[in-house]
């Protein structure tokens, strides 16, 4: 079946402008992730979804990121007033259950000029 | 606190070499699973193995092994007889309960497989 899709794959931005980033995740996982790469380093947890609900946002780093997945699959991450230190690739996964392997979407690289 | 090491930043390798890949954990947690994950240049996290902390059998799985030492809080993935497709970047991660049926991943920073021709 598909896997974790993300959309769009790049984004460029100026400074100050509003972006929103999308992932499908496989269908039936009812856990959804993101997490932020920085360039050179592993991924770092930003939010997790278990359906509908945002049970964990401990890892978004200012109240200009914010996420939502109203009806349980698609999910979107939303980062207001882009600054240049939120560059980074932005990766989505989902998982069946939430002790269940984690499977990756292919991930959103945002550069912000 | 939860933190993941993977000591090596980067290996180069000559193909049909054996290479091994470190991990150390730290977690206070009884219940956690570890992970590994291959990331190839075109940039999409790859799934390799979990393993709960309750499961300390080794596993291979092709050219692929895992060694599971709790007792220092290792756990090193072999790659036998590597091939230029393995070069990527391996992350090791571990996964543990942080509230809220949370089992979020805790990554290392990686380590740049190299195998040359």
């Amino acid at each position: 079946g598909a896997g974790v899709s993300q959309s769009p794959r790049y984004k460029v931005a100026k400074r100050g402008q509003d972006v929103a980033l999308r992932c499908d995740p496989i269908s039936g996982h009812v856990s959804l992730f993101w997490y932020q790469q920085a360039l050179g380093q592993g991924p770092e947890f930003l939010t997790y979804f278990q359906n509908e609900a945002q049970l964990d946002k401990s890892g978004l780093p200012s109240d200009r990121f914010f996420a939502e997945r109203p009806e349980g699959s698609v999910s979107t991450l939303k980062i207001q007033r882009t600054q240049q230190e939120d560059s980074a690739v932005y990766l989505c996964a989902s998982s069946l259950a939430r002790t269940y392997e984690q499977y990756f979407g292919p991930g959103t690289r945002l550069t912000v000029t | 606190a939860q933190k993941v090491t993977q000591a090596q930043t980067e290996i180069s390798v000559v193909e049909k070499e054996d290479v091994t890949l470190d991990c150390v954990y730290e977690t206070r947690d009884t219940t956690y699973y570890l992970f590994w994950y291959k990331q190839p240049p075109s940039g999409e996290l790859v799934f390799l193995i979990r393993r709960n902390s309750f499961d300390e059998q080794n596993e291979i799985s092709g050219r692929y092994s895992w060694n599971f030492q709790k007792s220092t809080s290792s756990f090193n993935f072999t790659i036998t007889a590597s091939q230029v497709v393995d070069s990527a970047v391996y992350f090791c991660a571990l996964s543990h309960y942080s509230g809220g049926s949370n089992y979020k991943l805790t990554f290392g920073k990686g380590t740049l497989l190299t195998v040359n021709p």
